[in-house]
């Protein structure tokens, strides 16, 4: 298995930009997460993903910022409009049987907004 | 927003020698505690999943413990090599929200 793929790996963009970043998790995985790295407040999740329905979304930290998961091996993080506070690494990760099992993460997408 | 403490922040030692640092965590509604293993310019990889009070795992010369009743875990690393050093993360798991830890950075001088 190829593992957890991301796209962009890098994203250099200017504020007021939209920003997509994509996740192809592992076949066969149920749950999907997104995380953010930031240098302030190390790996937060965003929001995750249970059979393609989002099941807590309390970590998106405002309406410019939105997930999709449109079917089983793909997903969409978008922030629209972007700002520089939004310059992190953002992880998209998988796992199979839930949370009581090891977290696959992605290379990552590193975000620059100036 | 849970409180998940690792400790140290970091911590250099040399080749050869045996480390060992913690993970503390609340003592409630208890799921399960992950650790991964984060090198620079990587993403992170997954050591162990413990679920139990008790456990003990173990992965070549690394190895963790668990103490649900009183929050904490260790991780071990016996006889530290310059390719340990990396950033240690745990994450507990309560209900449906993983929390991760700020990590240990450990590096290991040849």
């Amino acid at each position: 298995d190829a593992g957890v793929i991301q796209s962009p790996r890098h994203e250099v963009t200017e504020m007021g930009q939209e920003v997509t970043l994509r996740c192809k998790p592992i076949s066969g995985h149920d749950y999907l997460f997104w995380y953010r790295q930031t240098m302030m407040r190390g790996l937060e999740l965003l929001i995750y993903f249970n059979n393609n329905v989002p099941i807590d979304d309390s970590g998106m930290p405002e309406d410019r910022f939105s997930a999709k998961m449109p079917n089983a091996s793909f997903s969409t993080l978008k922030i629209q409009p972007s700002e520089p506070r939004d310059s992190a690494v953002y992880f998209c990760a998988s796992s199979g049987q839930g949370l009581n099992s090891p977290l696959h993460f992605g290379n990552g997408t590193r975000l620059t907004v100036t | 927003i849970l409180n998940v403490e690792q400790s140290p922040q970091s911590l250099h030692v040399q080749e050869g020698d045996s480390t060992n640092f913690t993970c503390s965590f609340p003592s409630s509604n208890f799921y399960a505690l992950h650790w991964y293993r984060w090198e620079t310019a990587k993403s992170p990889e997954a050591l162990f999943v413990m679920t139990l009070n008790g456990d003990e795992k173990k992965k070549g010369r690394i190895s963790a413990t668990l103490n649900t009743k009183e929050g904490y875990s260790y991780l071990y690393i016996k006889g530290s090599q310059p390719e340990d050093s990396a950033t240690y993360l745990c994450a507990f798991l309560a209900g449906n929200m993983l929390t991760f830890g700020g990590g240990t950075r450990l590096m290991v001088k040849p």
